[in-house]
């Protein structure tokens, strides 16, 4: 079963723009992972969030964290094209399995 | 340093066979995890192995099994295949910690089709 929920499903900017995406959960978590996914490969881990932070930096990327309202953003600042790609947000509540979130499509175009 | 790495990266089978897949973890890492990425269904856990014993299982029929081995690399086996198996099948490893999980490695998938 899914924990997460992501949205928007799809997203479509431009190279440069900003783009961000949610993800919501339903149970208490010990942390939040990002992955991104290109072309049906495999996972890529892009950012871990523990259940005690809000918010947190790497690179071109910023997740935030509510758990009081059992939600994450991750933004990705100056799209470039090698962005494109599916991303995940993916919860861990004990007994260390991911439960991943169904996914944005993210689509950056020239 | 070597990834996770599965093998076959495609593997054809029909309906009623059985299909094993392989999974070796990054050097170092104990504990192996087994997902499946199925067609609109998203990526659904199915199988934990850390230090040789299965430690948490998936929502999935007794028909999918597996084990690890004392190198840490690990099989899925899949019997009576059914065409709904169809799906990307990708491991991941990670150092291994019972309580919480930190980083999992994904391995580039093992594509199972079932016709």
């Amino acid at each position: 079963s899914q924990q997460g929920e992501e949205d928007p499903q799809a997203l479509s900017i431009q190279e440069g723009e900003n783009a961000t995406m949610n993800c919501s959960y339903k149970t208490s978590i010990n942390n939040l992972q990002w992955y991104r996914q290109n072309s049906g490969r495999g996972l890529v881990h892009l950012i871990l969030i523990r259940s005690n932070e809000r918010e947190k930096h790497s690179g071109r990327l910023r997740v935030t964290l509510d758990t009081s309202k059992k939600s994450s953003s991750l933004l990705i600042t100056a799209s470039r094209a090698a962005d494109t790609a599916s991303y995940f947000c993916a919860t861990v509540s004990g007994a260390s399995k991911l439960t991943f979130g169904t996914g944005t499509r993210l689509q950056v175009t020239l | 340093e070597a990834g996770v790495t599965q093998s076959p990266t495609h593997l054809i089978k029909t309906r009623g066979q059985q299909a094993t897949l392989r999974c070796s973890p990054i050097s170092g890492h104990t504990s192996v995890y087994w997902y499946q990425q199925a067609l609109g269904l998203g990526l659904q856990f199915l199988l934990w192995y850390d230090e040789g014993e299965e430690r948490n299982r998936g929502n999935f029929p007794p028909r999918f099994s597996g084990r690890q081995f004392p190198n840490y690399s690990s099989e899925l086996n899949v019997n009576a295949l059914e065409l709904e198996d169809s799906a990307l099948y990708l491991c991941a490893s990670s150092l291994g910690d019972r309580r919480v999980a930190e980083t999992q490695y994904f391995g580039p998938g093992t594509r199972l089709l079932v016709l």
